[in-house]
């Protein structure tokens, strides 16, 4: 299966700044088959960024994502208060599909 | 307006078993697969199977392999997980996620229905 692992682990930033996210995985990852989720206390995961950098439905363009192969970044350009919350990413293109271990992203 | 409505909180016995149902609404069902995810709490996500409603070819993740059963009813829309042997690790919360291949294009997992807890305790 494939491994994905996330970086850092908790990254502590203030509203305004910019944020990046690493996902690194064990394989390449096929047609860039991945995504990226965002989840908040108490609620389910929401799809952020699939595929080649698109975004789902009402996600901002101040998220965007770069990379192939096995590593990629999720870049949130200027953090806004609503965008503080746990990051999952995950390959869809082989089963099992398998999830990052996580990135909480905190207000400093 | 893509819904999956998922079954209320369950509290089971070590060694029960659990079926969790997932019924969705909004957009035809047979064109979709219904993946299962589950979290523990205070952790990270963990795929555990999915099901095409047409095939009915199901996949699972190995530590799960003869333990989870994904089945369906295409008729009322809804897609059950059933986990039997339970212990107190699988305590977590149980989302069903669509998810499939849309003209060869693997689709990723979306939406999400609100979970479903499964507490382990006796």
């Amino acid at each position: 299966e494939i491994v994905l692992t996330q970086s850092p682990d908790t990254l502590s930033l203030s509203p305004g700044e910019r944020a990046t996210l690493s996902c690194r995985a064990s394989q390449t990852i096929s047609g860039r088959y991945l995504a990226w989720y965002l989840q908040k206390p108490g609620q389910p995961p929401r799809l952020l960024i699939y595929g080649a950098s698109s975004r789902a439905t009402g996600i901002p363009d101040r998220f965007s994502v770069s990379g192939s192969g096995t590593d990629f970044t999720l870049t949130i350009s200027r953090l806004q208060p609503e965008d503080f919350a746990v990051y999952y990413c995950q390959q869809y293109g082989r089963s099992p599909y398998t999830f990052g271990q996580g990135t909480k992203l905190e207000i400093k | 307006q893509v819904l999956l409505e998922q079954s209320g909180a369950e509290v089971k016995k070590p060694g029960a078993s659990v079926k969790v149902s997932c019924k969705a609404s909004g957009y035809t069902f047979t064109n979709y697969d219904i993946n299962w995810v589950r979290q523990a709490p205070g952790q990270g996500l963990e795929w555990v199977g999915w099901m095409n409603p047409i095939s009915g070819d199901t996949a699972y993740a190995q530590k799960f392999q003869g333990r989870v059963t994904v089945s369906m009813n295409t008729s009322i829309r809804t897609a059950y997980m059933e986990m039997t042997s339970l212990r107190s690790d699988d305590t977590a919360m149980y989302y069903c996620v669509r998810g499939g291949v849309w003209f060869g294009e693997p689709l990723p997992l979306d939406p999400w229905g609100q979970g479903t807890l499964v507490t382990v305790s006796s």
